[in-house]
C-alpha cells in the first residue's frame, strides 16, 4: 500500500542553521500538507499546499517557513534560522483528488533544535 | 477562532468495559476526523464524518457527529490493551482548496487488564 515518506527521520541542528525536511505524498495525490508537533502537545496545521502554491497558512507560518514542490515527487519544508522553539515532530500529509476529505499522514521528522 | 477541545484528557479504562470520548468544537463544521496515535509514532486516520448525523463503526470504535451540537464521540465498546493509544479529533472549516485540520488536545488511553 502507498505510504507518506519522510526524510530525514530524526534532525539535530543548531540553532540559526537552516533546515529543509523532506517528504514524498502519495504519488497521485495533489494536496499537499505540514503539520508540527511539539512534544506532548496537540497537532498544529502549518501549511497546505495544491496546484504549485500555498492554499492555506497558519500563524505560526512565518517568513521563517517556505514550502516547496521542486519536481513531481518531493515536498520540502524549509526554516530559514531555526529557534529553539521550532524543536516538534513535524509531520507531511497528502490528499488524492478523488478523496480530498482524507489525509495520510507521514511517520514524522523528529527536528531537535539546539 | 476555531477552538477544539476534548475530553476527558487521559482515560484509564478496564478490558471489557465500555467508555467514550467526546470532542466539542467552537463553529459550524461538518467535516470532522478522529486519528489514533501511538507513542512516537504518526497519525492513523480512524474516522472521517461529513455530514450531521453520520456514525461509522470500526471494531470497537464508533464515532458520531452531531453538527448542531457541534460535537462527536468516539465510543469505545469491550475495550482491550491493543487500544491504548492517544486519540485525537480534528475539525475542518476551511474553504479553500485542501483541508486545514484544527486538532483538539488529545485524549490518552490506558487500558489495562
Amino acid at each position: 500500500e502507498p505510504e507518506v515518506t519522510q526524510t530525514p527521520s530524526h534532525q539535530v541542528t543548531q540553532m540559526g542553521q537552516e533546515v529543509i525536511l523532506r517528504c514524498v505524498p502519495i504519488s497521485n495525490h495533489l494536496y499537499f500538507y505540514w503539520y508540527r508537533q511539539i512534544l506532548g502537545q496537540k497537532v498544529e496545521f502549518l501549511v497546505s499546499f495544491y496546484n504549485n502554491e500555498i492554499s492555506e497558512k497558519s500563524e505560526i507560518f512565518d517568513d521563517q517557513f517556505s514550502v516547496e514542490r521542486p519536481d513531481g515527487s518531493n515536498f520540502t519544508l524549509k526554516i530559514r534560522s531555526t529557534k529553539l522553539e521550532d524543536s516538534a515532530m513535524y509531520f507531511c500529509a497528502s490528499s488524492p483528488p478523488a478523496d480530498p476529505y482524507e489525509q495520510y499522514f507521514g511517520p514524522g521528522t523528529r527536528l531537535t533544535v539546539t | 477562532e476555531l477552538k477544539v477541545e476534548q475530553n476527558p484528557l487521559f482515560l484509564s479504562m478496564q478490558e471489557g468495559k465500555n467508555y467514550t470520548i467526546y470532542c466539542n468544537y467552537s463553529t459550524t463544521s461538518d467535516r470532522l476526523y478522529w486519528y489514533r496515535q501511538d507513542p512516537g509514532k504518526s497519525l492513523e486516520s480512524l474516522f472521517v464524518l461529513l455530514s450531521n448525523g453520520a456514525v461509522k463503526q470500526e471494531g470497537r470504535l464508533m464515532a458520531s457527529l452531531d453538527t448542531k451540537a457541534r460535537l462527536s464521540t468516539l465510543h469505545i465498546t469491550a475495550a482491550v490493551h491493543d487500544l491504548s493509544a492517544t486519540y485525537f479529533c480534528a475539525v475542518d472549516i476551511t474553504e479553500a482548496a485542501g483541508n486545514k485540520l484544527t486538532f483538539g488536545g488529545g485524549t490518552r488511553v490506558l487500558v489495562k487488564p
